[in-house]
């Protein structure tokens, strides 16, 4: 079955510090990956993706996320968390066998950035 | 920047009766989605659209629920004979060519029901 999974309900983190939120997935054939945003009673805002070439890649708001084929992981990073920073993370994946553009979500991260 | 709209923000209707959401996808995308979120939890798919007709559905998405391209510009979601478990948030999403090949989904704001 084709799966997205983050292990964190939460992640706290103080301001100023790197934050890491997990993402691992389970898809046949070649995923595209991406992450969004959801701020409080507000819609999905995209973050970034991962279709192909480098492993590292660069979204809004100085975040950035790393692709690894090998542990199948897409870990969302940045190096200095913001208290505005602090919202629900969500990693999503189309798998590469899929012809319709259904994205599969993960659970959801919330992120708590403290002062 | 071109978005999603979303109509209405939030809706309270009584179980039984028939709701309708819709939705303005941006302008130039081929793809249209329908996905619910409860109570902040996980976002789950219910449907998708293409060519004017539906391209994959889950579950959820059972004969109660239809969609619906009347124009060339609304995408309409509706609920035939609404359940206490309905009550989600629903987001509307467009994309150009469909996440499948690399192209990003945008979402729209939400369309919070309630069933009482």
């Amino acid at each position: 079955a084709q799966s997205v999974a983050q292990p964190e309900d939460q992640v706290n983190v103080a301001e100023g510090n790197p934050l890491t939120v997990k993402c691992t997935y389970s898809v046949s054939g070649n995923p595209y990956l991406f992450w969004y945003v959801q701020y409080p009673n507000r819609g999905l805002q995209f973050l970034l993706k991962y279709i192909t070439g480098d492993n590292l890649v660069k979204g809004s708001y100085g975040f950035e996320a790393e692709f690894n084929k090998s542990q199948t992981s897409f870990h969302l990073k940045k190096p200095s968390a913001l208290v505005s920073d602090s919202a629900l993370y969500f990693c999503a994946v189309s798998p590469g066998s899929s012809n319709t553009g259904k994205l599969i979500f993960g659970q959801g991260t919330t992120l708590q950035v403290k002062p | 920047e071109p978005e999603v709209t979303q109509t209405p923000s939030h809706q309270v209707t009584q179980m039984g009766q028939e709701v309708i959401l819709r939705c303005v996808p941006i302008s130039n995308h081929l793809y249209f989605y329908w996905y619910r979120q409860i109570l902040g939890q996980k976002v789950e798919f219910l449907v998708s659209f293409y060519n004017n007709e539906i391209s994959e559905k889950s579950e959820i998405f059972d004969d109660q629920f239809s969609v619906e391209r009347p124009d060339g510009s609304n995408f309409t979601l509706k609920i035939r004979s609404t359940k206490l478990e309905d009550s989600a948030m629903y987001f509307c999403a467009s994309s150009l060519q469909g996440a499948h090949s690399g192209n990003t989904i945008y979402f729209g704001e939400g369309s919070w029901l309630t069933v009482v």
